[in-house]
């Protein structure tokens, strides 16, 4: 079966602080996707990334990095010199060729708050 | 180009009336996706659906939850005679392609809150 592991509930951090979020996926398949999506206060799902599990390579963009090791089954996300902007909810989520479809399947999220 | 439209954004019912949600999808995409998220929950999938057809429905409780893709409008999920658990944020998401080769594009969300 698919899942995905999001440990950290809450994490609460000061402006300019680096955090990792981490992520640990399960899944028999040899491909799938990775994604990260962020929701805000106001509720909308953003979507930030999406890997294939052929592409290890990390990935920088701005202030947010993405370390993908399939060794460890993880995906984890970090986001340097935060801001208060950054404060949302994160969602890690699996995708595969599973028999039943192609559906994501998100973990349960973990909750980003930056203070000033 | 507008996103994914999801109405009503809000909505409230009493105890054994039905809910109907609507979700248009982002323009060229055939693909639609409802998830249900619970307080403090994530998102857990509920149906698949392409153009007038149901491709997995996995995640739909067995009784009182329906979803349609017509040919002509938007999708809809309907949950009839609601039951206070049912309250919770509903999520439409489209794509041009299945959800793990093309990027899903989420609604706003439509909260149902039964009374």
């Amino acid at each position: 079966a698919q899942k995905v592991t999001q440990a950290q509930t809450e994490i609460s951090v000061v402006e300019k602080e680096d955090v990792t979020l981490d992520c640990v996926y399960e899944t028999r398949d040899t491909t799938y996707y990775l994604f990260w999506y962020k929701q805000p206060p106001s509720g909308e799902l953003v979507f930030l990334i999406r890997r294939n599990s052929f592409d290890e390579q990390n990935e920088i963009s701005g202030r947010y990095s993405w370390n993908f090791q399939k060794s460890t089954s993880s995906f984890n996300f970090t986001i340097t010199a935060s801001q208060v902007v950054d404060s949302a909810v994160y969602f890690c989520a699996l995708s595969g060729y599973h028999e039943a479809g192609t559906a994501l399947i998100f973990g349960k999220g973990t909750t980003l708050s930056v203070s000033s | 180009n507008a996103g994914v439209m999801q109405n009503p954004r809000h909505l409230v019912r009493r105890r054994g009336q039905e809910a109907r949600l609507r979700c248009s999808p982002m323009k060229g995409h055939s693909h639609v996706y409802w998830y249900r998220q619970l307080p403090e929950e994530g998102l857990k999938f509920m149906v698949y659906l392409q153009k007038e057809n149901i491709i997995d429905e996995s995640g739909m409780p067995k009784e009182r939850f329906s979803a349609e893709f017509p040919k002509e409008g938007p999708s809809i999920l309907r949950i009839q005679q609601v039951v206070r658990g049912d309250s919770a944020a509903y999520f439409c998401a489209s794509s041009s392609s299945p959800a793990n080769t093309g990027e899903l594009f989420f609604g706003e969300g439509s909260r149902l809150t039964v009374l």
